[in-house]
């Protein structure tokens, strides 16, 4: 069974940019969660799919807004961003209220 | 807001001793999970703990959820070279529909061969 699948792994953007990242989950997996991890906040949850509709969001600002679809993928975007966005984006997905499963995550730069 | 305190921050073992590490929280948790990271990977879990008081193992690993949900701890026996890498611990949250991990801030462990 694949494992849940973050593309790209890597991503240099400017400043004031936007950008979508995509995660596809382990088959069979409808919830999909979103966390950012930074050296200085740690990791952090952004928000949580579950059959296309977000169920939970964390306290990030609004340009942070994600969607997914019927086959459970997801992507999140970041829209005008700043310096402080540069993360580690990574994608969790999980059965029901189990266990959560990381993605390798997608590495964003924002210069 | 609901915190995790991990400890230690960090560890420099020698090869072959055991490990331990804990999280603690002022909040109840559903769930415990602990993940090891490395370098520029994601989290892979390693122990999840669902009941209060359970004491679960994987291979060398040994978790342990407290009596009060709100602390747990990883143990570590005979430590490798590749246990090197980030661990952290994570609390389940239940909302009213689906769920948010909170994360402790991990603790690094290197072995020295």
């Amino acid at each position: 069974k694949a494992g849940v699948t973050q593309t790209p792994r890597y991503l240099i953007k400017t400043r004031g940019q936007q950008v979508t990242l995509s995660c596809s989950p382990i088959s069979g997996h409808r919830s999909v969660s979103w966390y950012q991890q930074t050296p200085g906040q740690g990791l952090q949850f952004l928000f949580e799919y579950f059959s296309e509709t977000q169920r939970n969001k964390g306290n990030f600002p609004g340009r942070f807004s994600g969607r997914q679809f019927s086959n459970s993928r997801s992507e999140m975007n970041v829209s005008t961003l700043e310096l402080g966005d540069s993360a580690l984006y990574l994608c969790a997905s999980s059965f029901g209220q189990a266990e959560a499963f990381f993605g390798q995550g997608t590495r964003l730069t924002v210069v | 807001g609901q915190q995790l305190n991990q400890s230690p921050q960090s560890m420099f073992i020698q090869e072959g001793e055991d490990v331990s590490m804990n999280c603690t929280s002022s909040s109840i948790f559903n769930t415990w999970l602990w993940y090891k990271q490395e370098p520029g990977e994601g989290p892979v879990l390693l122990i999840a703990l669902y009941k209060a008081g359970e004491l679960t193992s994987n291979g060398r690993l040994t978790a342990q959820f407290g009596i009060t949900r709100k602390d747990s701890f990883l143990n570590i026996s005979a430590s490798i070279p590749s246990d090197v890498g980030i661990y952290f611990c994570a609390g389940q949250i239940l909302m009213e529909y689906g769920n948010k991990l909170v994360f402790g801030a991990g603790t690094i462990l290197r072995v020295k061969s």
